[in-house]
């Protein structure tokens, strides 16, 4: 059964930083790529990041662009956000997301979420 | 970056009903040399993670019953929920992974009426 667990979310100050992780098991986590959506309260769903199986390339909306980063240690089958200067609209429940199959693009299975709150 | 308008807003009605949901892209999404349409549909209940409802336009994913169903291509597509079961109230998403930034609608709710 794959699972996406979830962990790290909070308060954080504007431009403070804060790291969220995503452990991964039921799958071979080095074989798929990974990505991070984000959901504002109240509001719809906003891809923000991805990254390949071995974390050689990685991708990025530009809503966060040059302020978050996404890498994943798979030898610890654990995908990760860097939230560095974040901004009160960057204020979101998170997900990790696995692809279906070989396409970034399509979500199969979530992490339950972690609320981040940006705010002093 | 492709723009997914859906509509309606909400949607009211009663369990046993049919329920019809729209979603319509600014650009294609249908892949000319596969004949593949990049389009999702997810649902999402209060508090709860978006779950895979509806890949490719028209495949249903692992464990979706058969009362959900995709259609559509190019820019219009449909999903429809032959009759609508109590659990079945929730809001729907439409999703384009034919291009990046792979993009969401704004969503349906679909409520109990």
């Amino acid at each position: 059964e794959v699972q996406l667990l979830q962990s790290g979310g909070g308060l954080v100050q504007p431009g403070g930083s804060l790291r969220l992780s995503c452990a991964a098991s039921g799958f071979t986590f080095s074989s798929y790529a990974m990505s991070w959506v984000r959901q504002a309260p109240g509001k719809g769903l906003e891809w923000i990041s991805a990254i390949n199986y071995s974390g050689s390339d990685t991708y990025y909306a530009d809503s966060v662009k040059g302020r978050f980063t996404i890498s994943r240690d798979n030898s610890k089958t654990t995908l990760y956000l860097q939230l560095n200067s974040p901004r009160a609209e960057d204020t979101a429940v998170y997900y990790c997301a696995t692809p279906r199959g070989g396409i970034y693009g399509l979500f199969e299975y979530w992490g339950q979420g972690t609320l981040v709150t940006v705010s002093s | 970056e492709i723009v997914l308008t859906q509509s309606p807003g909400t949607l009211s009605l009663s369990p046993g009903e049919r329920a019809t949901l729209s979603c319509r892209a600014s650009q294609s999404v249908s892949q000319s040399v596969s004949s593949s349409s990049y389009l999702a549909w997810y649902q999402q209940k209060p508090g709860q993670a978006p779950r895979l409802l509806i890949y490719h336009a028209s495949n249903r994913a692992t464990g979706i019953p058969d009362r959900f169903s995709g259609s559509g291509s190019g820019t219009d597509f449909t999903l429809t929920i032959s009759r609508l079961e109590p659990e079945d109230f929730a809001v729907y998403y439409c999703q384009q992974y034919d291009l990046s930034p792979w993009t969401f609608g704004q969503g349906t709710k679909v409520e109990i009426q």
